[in-house]
């Protein structure tokens, strides 16, 4: 019965390699968001999907790659892997942003 | 200037203390105000929305002051299970998304 699941929990991987995180929610909310949580645990925005549609797009590399199939999946695909990618990957899901969000228990990814 | 600011603390008190936490923000704009409470390694969860009127969930009151563009969290009667990272977030309307401050940390001791 989780709201927001995410896909792995953990992720090590090497530099170069390529990799996904995937992300459903059973809400039925119509919003799905991709947010990044660095060391210093500054959340930081960057994407967000509407309905399939790509609402948000931040200044993210176009290595990373959300891919959103329907509205209640949300996957983030990340190419050529740098250490700077390691952080915390949550999702986010709201029916409207004036009710605040519900986030999945994120992905730690660790580039070794 | 950070669009979200707060203290990051970290503010050390004892059980039963009281102890209040500001933030604030750049964008007049913003229409919509929420504390999260983030514990280690875990996913921020909603605290609770912060209203106009000023809003109070148990021992936790939650105030708006739109014109100084600040948030304020106090939380009386402090429990060790209180101890957590708070985070003051704001919806910034014209671009559908939340905008989070960097948290402050809460370490309540026996």
């Amino acid at each position: 019965d989780t709201a927001v699941s995410q896909t792995p929990k953990y992720l090590v991987t090497q530099m170069g390699n390529d990799k996904s995180i995937k992300c459903e929610q059973n809400l039925g909310h119509d919003t799905m968001y991709w947010y990044k949580q660095d060391s210093k645990k500054f959340l930081k925005i960057m994407f967000s999907y509407n309905n399939k549609e790509l609402i948000i797009n931040e200044t993210v590399p176009n290595r990373f790659s959300p891919k959103s199939p329907d509205k209640a999946h949300l996957n983030l695909h990340i190419n050529s892997l740098e250490l700077g990618d390691s952080a915390v990957y949550f999702c986010a899901s709201s029916q409207e942003v004036n009710y605040g969000y519900t986030f999945g228990s994120g992905t730690r990814l660790t580039v070794v | 200037r950070k669009e979200v600011e707060q203290d990051p603390g970290p503010f050390n008190v004892p059980e039963g203390a009281t102890v209040a936490f500001n933030c604030t923000y750049s964008n007049s704009a913003s229409q919509s105000f929420f504390w999260y409470r983030q514990d280690c390694r875990k996913e921020p969860k909603l605290l609770m929305s912060v209203y106009s009127s000023g809003n109070e969930d148990g021992r936790f009151t939650a105030q708006l002051n739109r014109a100084s563009q600040y948030i304020s969290l106090l939380i009386r009667d402090s429990k060790l299970s209180d101890s957590a990272t708070y985070l003051c977030v704001v919806n910034d309307r014209s671009s559908y998304k939340l905008i989070f401050g960097s948290g402050t940390r809460l370490l309540v001791r026996p």
